[in-house]
């Protein structure tokens, strides 16, 4: 069973599309994020839900849109695609309860999905 | 605002030689500090994490890393390196207050025969 689901695992689309990325996670985490790595490997965090309420938002363009029917899923809602947003897309969940630190206790950390690569074409 | 380096781009290493992967961060307070692995084609997966007491701390697949407060690191190690253990390694820390962890832009290890 796995922890953290994401789909699809590769994506090739056209520049002007709109496209979805779906996440699902299955350990009872209160918090979802989003993390785009780019060609050099470099992971930043884009978005971060904790029981569907947005909590971080970083500098992403409003193209970007995350959307979190429940505390079990975040997906990611990308309109107007360009050629810049082709990177791997990486889903994550942790334990996080709104309060403190999102790394601590013995549960504490991330745990990720397996990634979406994004190609824009 | 707190930053993770990794030093190191890439290294290389023999099969069955040690190991030990630097990291180091700007924080003001006492940082939570993970170490993430990264195989090709695949997630992250949590090697080990610090949160307080003993600053040794052991991971899975035999690697421990150690927190020094007075150097602001948290180096990652390994006594012998097998084939498998060629990936991309990944220094975090999350900040106090916040909920959010930051990653080190990773280092890319290569295990020669």
């Amino acid at each position: 069973d796995t922890a953290v689901s994401q789909t699809p695992k590769y994506l090739v689309t056209q520049m002007g599309n709109d496209k979805s990325i779906k996440c699902e996670q299955n350990l009872g985490h209160d918090t979802m994020y989003w993390y785009k790595q780019d060609s050099k490997k470099f992971l930043k965090i884009m978005f971060s839900y904790n029981n569907k309420e947005l909590i971080i938002n970083e500098t992403v363009p409003n193209r970007f849109s995350p959307k979190s029917p429940d505390k079990a899923h975040l997906n990611l809602h990308i309109n107007s695609l360009e050629l810049g947003d082709s990177a791997v897309y990486f889903c994550a969940s942790s334990p996080w309860d709104g309060v403190g630190r999102a790394g601590q206790g013995l549960n504490g950390g991330y745990t990720f999905g397996s990634g979406t690569r994004l190609t824009v074409v | 605002a707190q930053s993770v380096t990794q030093p190191d781009i890439h290294i290389t290493v023999s099969e069955g030689a040690s190991l030990e992967l630097r990291c180091n961060y700007s924080y003001g307070a006492t940082p939570y500090l993970f170490w993430y692995v990264q195989s090709p084609g695949q997630g992250l997966q949590l090697l080990l994490k610090y949160f307080s007491g003993d600053t040794l701390v052991q991971g899975i697949k035999g690697f421990e890393a150690e927190f020094k407060r007075s150097q602001s690191s948290f180096n990652l190690r390994k006594p012998s390196v097998h084939w498998s253990d060629a990936a991309e390694y990944f220094c975090a820390v999350d900040e106090y207050n916040n909920n959010d962890m930051r990653f080190g832009a990773g280092t890319r290890l290569t295990v020669k025969p």
